[in-house]
């Protein structure tokens, strides 16, 4: 199975704008899908497909794809979204789904 | 609304077998497919096992393939994961969660978890 790659932290200003990203060769051939998850809390769905939100989710949140890299995006980060991101696809074989290691959002 | 409860979890020794359920409420089980996912304390989502909308297709994670077994029964709207072998490695929160649509792992609602210890 493949696996995909993520930054174990990013932190960003009040405010800002950050991006965090997912790397890895199914990327080629699926859409990842973006989770937050925050202490002692089961993840949530913030990203799927070409840059669909579940109903909820503010419009802050935001993905984008490029070749083997997908990114989330934050536009105007707010303290509520200090969390850790994990992003996920399926594998390249197709049965199977990975998950990439995570990145724990720090909001300063 | 849409809720997944799991239960079942607890201490197990290394080599037993433990049964996970799941109860979804909410929405139509039968038209979802569903997964079961776990983390292990302090690290990061793993991926475990998939089951169709009627049950008759079926993945594992390589990990855990010989050794759990997903089922599921329509008529409960239930969820199962049944573990056997059961290794130290396997201690995690184990959530069930339902799949957004056919297109495989993108999981739109979780349950809250279940925490499964493997020691002696």
């Amino acid at each position: 199975s493949s696996e995909l790659t993520q930054d174990p932290a990013v932190s960003v200003a009040l405010g800002q704008t950050v991006r965090i990203t997912c790397q890895g060769d199914s990327l080629r051939s699926y859409y990842a899908s973006w989770y937050q998850q925050k202490p002692g809390q089961a993840p949530v769905l913030v990203i799927y497909g070409k840059n669909n939100r579940p109903s909820g989710i503010p419009d802050r949140f935001s993905g984008s794809s490029s070749g083997n890299t997908a990114s989330l995006t934050i536009t105007g980060a707010q303290a509520e979204d200090e969390a850790d991101y994990y992003c996920n696809s399926r594998d390249n074989s197709g049965n199977h789904v990975v998950f990439g290691g995570g990145t724990k959002l720090t909001v300063l | 609304q849409v809720q997944l409860v799991e239960s079942g979890g607890g201490l197990v020794k290394p080599g037993g077998s433990l049964r996970l359920s799941c109860a979804a409420s909410g929405f139509t089980f039968s038209d979802y497919y569903m997964s079961w996912i776990r983390q292990a304390p302090g690290k990061g989502l793993e991926w475990v096992s998939y089951i169709s909308s009627s049950g008759s297709t079926i993945y594992y994670a390589d990990s855990v393939k010989g050794r759990f077994t997903i089922s599921r029964d329509n008529a409960k709207n239930s969820l199962y994961l049944q573990m056997n072998s059961l290794r130290a490695e396997d201690t995690a929160v184990y959530y069930c969660a339902r799949e957004l649509d056919t297109a495989m792992g993108r999981f739109d609602y979780w349950g809250q978890g279940t925490l499964v210890t493997v020691s002696s």
